[in-house]
């Protein structure tokens, strides 16, 4: 079965550039998950939807950032204008339930902002 | 206080060891509770949900102490291929009002 799938597994433009990273949840999961990681703050929730409907963009950063989910096997999560300090890895991640079922991650994308 | 706290570590041990780790928690309305392993450079992945009664999974059992608020993941006869970083991640409140906090990480090194 495939997993989650993120793309580009890695990004690399300059600073004012206009990101844009995609994931495919897995087949049938209604709960889709974005997440920001870097060593000084760990995993961070940024948003997350239910049926394609966002619930929670309180970890969103801040207005450059933003997510959508046209349908339930496309989302997207752009950043413009983007910034040095946006530099991670953005994970996606799917899950069936939210709080009783394992979230699955797609492989990240890397991104650097230079 | 953090809402979710790990020891950073690193844990260093040998092979074949019995090692095991913490994760705190503040809200004591928590209710769902994970261990995900993550490797490096790559993307964490579930190691086992945390039940209220206890939990094993042939080396590896967690368990949950809720007067103390804190989950442990306790690991036995170690291996090099544990060797990773063991997220916790908890979850409290219900419906739209829920919230995942997940933990820095404890980072594992097992050594021949």
């Amino acid at each position: 079965d495939a997993g989650v799938i993120q793309s580009p597994r890695h990004e690399v433009t300059e600073m004012g550039q206009e990101v844009t990273l995609r994931c495919k949840p897995i087949s049938g999961h209604d709960y889709l998950f974005w997440y920001r990681q870097t060593m000084m703050r760990g995993l961070e929730l940024l948003i997350y939807f239910n049926n394609n409907v966002p619930i929670d963009d309180s970890g969103m950063p801040e207005d450059r950032f933003s997510a959508k989910m046209p349908n339930a096997s496309f989302s997207t999560l752009k950043i413009q204008p983007s910034e040095p300090r946006d530099s991670a890895v953005y994970f996606c991640a799917s899950s069936f339930k939210y709080s009783n079922q394992p979230q699955h991650f797609g492989d990240g994308t890397r991104l650097s902002i230079l | 206080r953090k809402e979710v706290e790990q020891d950073p570590g690193p844990f260093n041990v040998p092979e074949g060891a019995t090692v095991a780790f913490n994760c705190t928690y503040s809200n004591s309305a928590s209710q769902s509770f994970f261990w995900y392993r993550q490797d490096c450079r790559k993307e964490p992945k579930l190691l086992m949900s945390v039940y209220s009664s206890g939990n094993e999974d042939g080396r590896f059992t967690a368990q949950l102490n809720r007067a103390s608020q804190y989950i442990s993941l306790l690991i036995r006869d170690s291996k090099l291929s544990d060797s990773a970083t063991y997220l916790c991640v908890v979850i409290s409140g219900a419906g739209n009002n829920r919230k995942l906090i997940w933990g820095l990480g404890t980072s594992l090194a097992v050594n021949p």
